[in-house]
């Protein structure tokens, strides 16, 4: 089955810049979503189709892909993004079709 | 407004079964696919089980393929998921979710509904 794997953690001071990387084998070949989830709640998408981002969704958040890497960005950062990240992606290739997620990013705001 | 309510949940022993459902408001039911996602206590998110606008087309987790069984009734604008043969292992908030589009992610959750597995 597909493999999507997410560093355990990053750390950022505020204002500056984090970087959540989704590998997976050849995963520029897929579409690749993103969720937030802030403890105690349900998750909420930040990013769909690698780059797009939903209604409600600060432009300090982006998305790329490209080979074996997906980034989510987020630029800017506040105390408020301190959460938990999720990667996406739909696999077709297997037997048995259905969504991947990525193992989890824990964001920490210092 | 979207509004997805989970319901069923609950404790229940090992081997016996549980229906979840899921009532689903604030769209049009009968044009997207539905999926259940879970996460165990303290874990990530896992994908269990996603069903087609029209039941055409449904998919499973390895984890839960022969043991759990997703439906709808878009009559009744609401999502199921029969699971038997229930393990430890299955212990989990299990959520109803929307797909926004053909692959396209998932756009809204329900709230979840807490499954316990244990004697």
């Amino acid at each position: 089955s597909y493999v999507l794997t997410q560093p355990p953690s990053v750390s950022v001071a505020p204002g500056k810049t984090a970087r959540i990387t989704c590998g997976g084998n050849n995963i520029g070949s897929k579409s690749v979503h993103w969720y937030q989830q802030k403890p105690g709640q349900a998750p909420v998408l930040v990013i769909y189709y690698d780059s797009d981002r939903p209604s409600g969704i600060p432009e300090r958040f982006s998305g790329s892909n490209s080979g074996n890497t997906a980034t989510l960005t987020i630029s800017r950062v506040e105390a408020g993004d301190e959460a938990d990240y999720y990667c996406q992606v739909w696999d077709s290739s297997s037997d048995h079709p259905g969504y991947v997620f990525g193992t989890g990013t824990k964001v920490t705001v210092l | 407004e979207v509004q997805l309510v989970e319901s069923g949940g609950g404790l229940v022993q090992p081997g016996r079964s549980l229906r979840l459902s899921c009532a689903a408001s604030g769209f049009t039911f009968d044009d997207y696919a539905m999926h259940w996602v879970r996460q165990a206590p303290g874990k990530g998110l896992e994908w269990v089980s996603g069903i087609s606008w029209n039941s055409g087309s449904i998919g499973y987790a390895d984890s839960v393929k022969g043991r759990f069984t997703i439906s709808r009734d878009n009559a009744k604008n609401s999502l199921y998921l029969q699971m038997n043969s229930l393990r430890a292992e299955d212990t989990a908030l299990y959520y109803c979710a929307k797909e926004y589009s053909n692959a396209g992610g998932i756009d809204y959750w329900g709230q979840g509904t807490l499954v316990t597995v244990s004697s």
